[in-house]
């Protein structure tokens, strides 16, 4: 039963360019929508987040879009850096509850 | 600050064998969690705490124990491992607020033969 599902599981972007990973949920009492990113060898970090309320929320080059009724929410990478690759996670929770967690991308940003 | 401390951050064991994982967080946090991450699979939930001396069960619990006697530790037993255990695991922990942010530690590489 996955209830987040993320695409792609893999993405190659050239430096400069812009990074999309895309996430779809099930449960629509999920409240909360994280992204994480992992560097190789160490633990997930919170990225951005986002509730549901707005459809948008930007950090920097790091942006979220939402859109509750599709239910899907995508991270935005602008301007890519070779410091970007990583591999990132999206997530959801319904108030403190757990946090259910996409399948992963791992992104490569070519110089 | 530490965070959150994984040990051991790697471990051979042969099928069968037993281990424990050691989880410590010191940032007083109320809820604590272990995951394992395998490839394309994401990270999953396999068991977690809201507090001192109380546990419950994830997505993927079986052939796990897990014990929470003090609230800045969260231990992670495999009694008799399987290959199907070898894997990443990751321990995290969290307040009780609404946020849900999560800390994680650096993960144990577990290989089971």
């Amino acid at each position: 039963q996955q209830q987040v599902k993320q695409s792609p599981q893999s993405l190659i972007v050239q430096k400069g360019g812009i990074s999309i990973i895309n996430c779809a949920y099930e449960n629509t009492a999920f409240d909360y929508f994280p992204w994480y990113q992992q560097f190789p060898g160490k633990g997930p970090a919170l990225l951005i987040a986002i509730r549901p309320d707005v459809s948008e929320k930007k950090e920097g080059r790091f942006t979220i879009s939402f859109n509750k009724s599709a239910k899907q929410f995508s991270l935005h990478i602008m301007d890519s850096q070779p410091g970007d690759s990583a591999t990132y996670f999206c997530a959801a929770s319904k108030g403190a509850q757990k946090l259910v967690f996409g399948q992963g991308t791992r992104l490569t940003i070519n110089p | 600050n530490a965070g959150v401390t994984q040990t051991p951050k790697f471990r051979v064991l042969k099928t069968g064998q037993s281990m424990t994982l050691l989880c410590a967080q010191d940032m007083n946090h109320e809820y604590m969690y272990w995951y394992r991450q395998d490839p394309g699979m994401g990270l999953r939930l396999i068991h977690y705490s809201v507090g001192e001396g109380t546990t419950a069960k994830g997505e993927v619990p079986d052939g796990y124990n897990v014990s929470r006697l003090k609230k800045q530790n969260f231990l992670l037993g495999l009694e008799s491992a399987a290959p199907s255990q070898t894997s990443v695991y990751f321990c995290a922990s969290s307040y009780s607020g609404s946020k849900n942010i999560q800390y994680f530690g650096a993960g144990t590489r577990l290989s089971v033969l």
